[in-house]
């Protein structure tokens, strides 16, 4: 099965240091995601991106987040300076837009931050 | 209010009987629809895809109700292995298939 890989898998940081979570959409879709979730929030959307276009990242906090997909394979979240209430697990999604068969989901990155 | 609106739960379901739910959707002009499965510490993950006709898999059958902006999930003859929180999800208006998603409804097969 096509799956999207997300790096890495757990990541502890101290507050303040930079994080750079990493997606691998499935080839061929054209639309990413990136969600955030917590147990208080639910999954909040961050930011997504068609074509590797960056159509909304209204639900980013601007100072410290930062979302690219450099090219079609890899799509990049940085937050810098992490803090603690960035802790959190980061999914990352992708597929086709318009489609009905919605999208894939990777496995996501559990953010502490200390 | 929220775009995507679902009951919390738990649903505390006996193994074996029948269990249904509803997810209301703020926007008329929403697009498509679909139920996701979580389990705890996990990614979503599709279940089925929503048509106006309503449709059947397996066990689920989901509905959609344009008219009222609800969608619901039925999960048949439950098994343990149900147990999990169901995602409603509803793509906006926009050109690019955004998702919404509600906040989950809990289930909990009980044996």
């Amino acid at each position: 099965d096509a799956r999207v890989t997300q790096t890495p898998r757990h990541k502890v940081t101290e507050m303040g240091q930079e994080v750079t979570m990493r997606c691998q959409p499935i080839l061929g879709h054209n639309t990413v995601f990136w969600y955030r979730q917590t147990m208080m929030q639910g999954l909040e959307l961050l930011a997504y991106f068609r074509n590797r276009a960056p159509l909304d990242d209204s639900g980013m906090p601007k100072d410290r987040f930062s979302a690219e997909m450099p090219d079609a394979t890899l799509a990049t979240l940085k937050i810098q300076p992490s803090e603690p209430r960035d802790s959190a697990v980061y999914f990352c999604a992708s597929g086709l837009s318009r489609s009905n068969y919605g999208y894939t989901f990777g496995s996501g990155t559990r953010l502490t931050v200390v | 209010r929220k775009e995507v609106e679902q009951d919390p739960g738990p649903f505390n379901v006996p193994e074996g009987a029948t269990v249904a739910f509803n997810c209301t959707y703020s926007n008329s002009a929403s697009q498509s629809f679909f139920w996701y499965r979580q389990d705890c510490r996990k990614e979503p993950k599709l279940l089925m895809s929503v048509y106006s006709s309503g449709n059947e898999d397996g066990r689920f059958t989901a509905q959609l109700n344009r008219a009222s902006q609800y969608i619901s999930l039925l999960i048949r003859d439950s098994k343990l292995s149900d147990s999990a929180t169901y995602l409603c999800v509803v793509t906006g208006t926009d050109s690019w298939g955004k998702l919404q998603f509600g906040a989950g409804t809990q289930v909990v097969v009980t044996p």
